[in-house]
């Protein structure tokens, strides 16, 4: 069974500060890691996906297979990041299981 | 191109109503998906379909139906509603775009659902 855990529901940090988002993830086979963000009161949108290795807004995540994780960085917070954070899992079979969401609030 | 879309927004139904939550995409997408989201809880997933004619269960399909006619359109039933599916319910849709790329998934904007 394929399962992502994220630790933390909240997270707070002020403006400038580094954040880390943590994402763990458990899968017997090649995983599909993403990052999907929620802003208030609009649609979930994909931020990052680990096929990429891309950066998007000043994000980065890296897939560590050694400790299954996929934690979302970014050096310096800025207001306009405080959303809710999912980590998701994909598969071959298209299908994609979420973490139960972070919520982050960046503090002036 | 509207990407994917939901009506209603919001509804709210009495203990042993039904409806029909409606999501149609216009990307060709083969993959549809439901998910309800409860506060806390994340994102879990009802069902989901591979293609037209093809659905399957997810997590928690238990009070719900769904039906995929067209590649378009991918209807969410509740039959017999019941508080425990207050929620807010999210239709998406992907597509593997070759073979080096993934299964990213488009959302709508949510359906805000309340029974009472």
């Amino acid at each position: 069974a394929q399962r992502v855990t994220q630790p933390e529901k909240l997270l707070s940090v002020f403006k400038g500060a580094p954040v880390e988002l943590k994402c763990n993830y458990s899968y017997s086979g090649s995983p599909e890691l993403f990052w999907y963000v929620q802003y208030s009161r609009q649609r979930l949108q994909l931020l990052l996906r680990h096929i990429s290795r891309e950066s998007i807004k000043g994000f980065t995540a890296d897939l560590n297979k050694g400790e299954t994780s996929f934690h979302l960085k970014k050096p310096f917070a800025q207001e306009e990041d405080s959303a809710m954070y999912y980590c998701a899992l994909g598969t071959n079979a298209g299908k994609s299981t979420f973490g139960d969401g972070t919520t982050l609030t960046v503090k002036p | 191109n509207a990407g994917v879309t939901q009506t209603p927004k919001f509804r709210i139904l009495k203990i042993g109503q039904s409806m029909t939550l409606q999501c149609t995409q216009d990307m060709n997408h083969n993959y549809m998906y439901w998910y309800r989201q409860d506060p806390g809880m994340g994102l879990k997933l009802i069902y989901y379909s591979v293609g037209a004619g093809i659905t399957d269960k997810g997590e928690v399909p238990n009070g719900y139906n769904v039906s995929r006619s067209t590649t378009e359109d991918f209807p969410l039933r509740l039959e017999l509603a019941a508080p425990s599916q207050t929620s807010v319910y999210f239709c998406a849709s992907s597509e593997r775009q070759g073979l080096r790329s993934s299964y990213e998934q488009y959302f709508g904007p949510g359906t805000r659902l309340t029974v009472t």
